[in-house]
């Protein structure tokens, strides 16, 4: 079991706007805020998309944003686009680990 | 270009030994740390362990601890994941990532090499 919970899957179609949530404990999103967002598509390496909770890399586009509240962290998909289906997992600093970080388990975008 | 380069897709059998590497290119090898991550088929992604080529400083996540090994050669700008003896269960996708001391994302990531341990 992962310690970040992620929802299996969401679904939008294109256009819409998506939100995944990624809930945590008081020792990793609610005391940090140091989760990141990695886009993985199928057969391809993850990628940096959101990093310490709504930073954007350069090369990201403005649709992809993130937020935090208590021990949940959410990232937010706008103007979904066929492009955007994808794994996508969230990552924590936590203090509950000697390795510090710990990923959701990960959820699955379908854009209809 | 910053960038991590992956040695190639590896089919092995149980109890043997194997070292896969990840060479990176484009910065200061020594000056950032790499870490190794696991992806199970079908599965999520899991933290294994960290190293810090400058002084070699190496991190386990405690489900990795003991059952692989964490190295690096500045001299080459590569680091590597070891195993001594593969297991069926070790079958997966390997990728390494970089990571700035001080900050808490991963980024670029290698392209991942796959481990298949068969009998």
């Amino acid at each position: 079991q992962s310690a970040l919970t992620q929802p299996a899957s969401v679904s939008g179609s294109p256009g819409q706007s998506i939100t995944i949530s990624c809930t945590g404990t008081s020792s990793d999103v609610g005391r940090y805020n140091y989760v990141s967002w990695y886009q993985q598509h199928p057969g391809k390496a993850p990628k940096l998309m959101i990093y310490d909770v709504s930073n954007r890399p350069s090369g990201v586009s403005s649709r992809f944003s993130g937020s935090k509240s208590g021990n949940t962290a959410s990232l937010t998909i706008s103007g979904l686009q066929a492009e955007d289906e994808a794994d996508y997992y969230c990552s924590s600093y936590t203090s509950s680990s000697t390795l510090n970080w710990v990923f959701g388990g990960g959820t699955k975008l379908t854009v209809l | 270009e910053v960038q991590l380069v992956q040695s190639g897709a590896e089919v092995k059998k149980p109890g043997e030994s194997l070292k896969i590497s990840c060479k990176g290119s484009g910065y200061s090898f020594t000056n950032y740390w790499i870490g190794w991550v696991r992806q199970m088929p079908g599965k999520g992604l899991e933290w294994m362990g960290i190293i810090y080529p400058g002084d070699s400083d190496t991190r386990y996540s405690p489900s990795f601890q003991g059952q692989v090994t964490i190295s690096a050669d500045k001299s080459i700008s590569t680091a590597y994941l070891q195993w001594s003896s593969l297991k069926a269960s070790d079958t997966a996708m390997y990728y390494c990532a970089r990571r700035i001391t001080m900050v808490n994302w991963f980024d670029p990531w290698g392209q991942g090499t796959l481990v298949t341990v068969s009998s």
